[in-house]
């Protein structure tokens, strides 16, 4: 069974950086290229950007260039999102979301981690 | 950048009634790039209809998805209780890369 655990709610302080993380199972790790996706106000979706596990290449939604760093550990088949200088803007939920190279969707998503931005 | 817009942006539903939201795309895409995607409250989105007509895995047959071009839909040909959540569409692009969701449609039950 394929699963994305993510790394739980994280309470920071304006200015701080954050690591938030996803754990693949089920699945060939290295086969599939894991995004990222930003849900604000329990509404909007936005695409931050994307990771080949395979080789580490990147691509990001220039929107999110300079906030978010993706990387990964193929030994431990985990995805990880950098979060920089963290701003009242960037509380929302976030999800990791593999993506089905052969149907063009994301066919798994992760539960979700939920960051507040708060003095 | 693509612009997805949704519409209507919330609705209700009576048990067994037709419902029908729609995706207006600003360019027009191909329809192997037009998804749907349920999601429920404090629960993550749940791929629903992908490359515009097929369901994903365990979703009822009563759900369909048409469209092509700068338009699309998706159609539920009678509504249950069940069915209550938000619905996004959401495309790709290759050139740039780009994943664009719309606004979402919340349908709820009457």
């Amino acid at each position: 069974e394929v699963q994305l655990q993510q790394s739980g709610p994280e309470l920071v302080k304006p200015g701080a950086s954050m690591k938030i993380s996803c754990k693949a199972s089920g699945y060939s790790f290295t086969g599939y290229t894991m995004n990222w996706v930003k849900q604000s106000h329990g509404k909007n979706l936005e695409w931050i950007g994307l990771i080949n596990p395979y080789n580490g290449v990147t691509s990001y939604n220039q929107k999110f260039k300079g906030k978010a760093t993706l990387t990964v550990d193929k030994s431990s088949s985990t995805a990880y999102m950098d979060l920089l200088s963290l701003t009242s803007e960037d509380s929302a939920v976030y999800y990791c979301a593999r993506f089905e190279d052969y149907a063009y969707y994301f066919d798994y998503w992760g539960q979700g981690t939920t960051l507040t931005v708060s003095s | 950048e693509i612009v997805l817009t949704q519409s209507p942006a919330l609705m209700a539903a009576s048990p067994g009634e037709k419902v029908t939201i729609t995706c207006s795309v600003s360019s027009s895409i191909s329809s192997t790039n037009l998804h749907w995607y349920q999601q429920r409250s404090e629960t993550s989105p749940k791929p629903w209809i992908y490359g515009t007509s097929n369901l994903a895995s365990g979703v009822p047959v009563r759900f369909s998805g048409s469209g092509s071009g700068t338009s699309y839909s998706l159609t539920i040909s009678s509504m249950e209780a069940e069915d209550a959540a938000t619905y996004y569409c959401q495309q790709w692009s290759s050139y740039p890369l780009m994943y664009t969701f719309g606004g979402g449609t919340k349908l709820e039950i009457k």
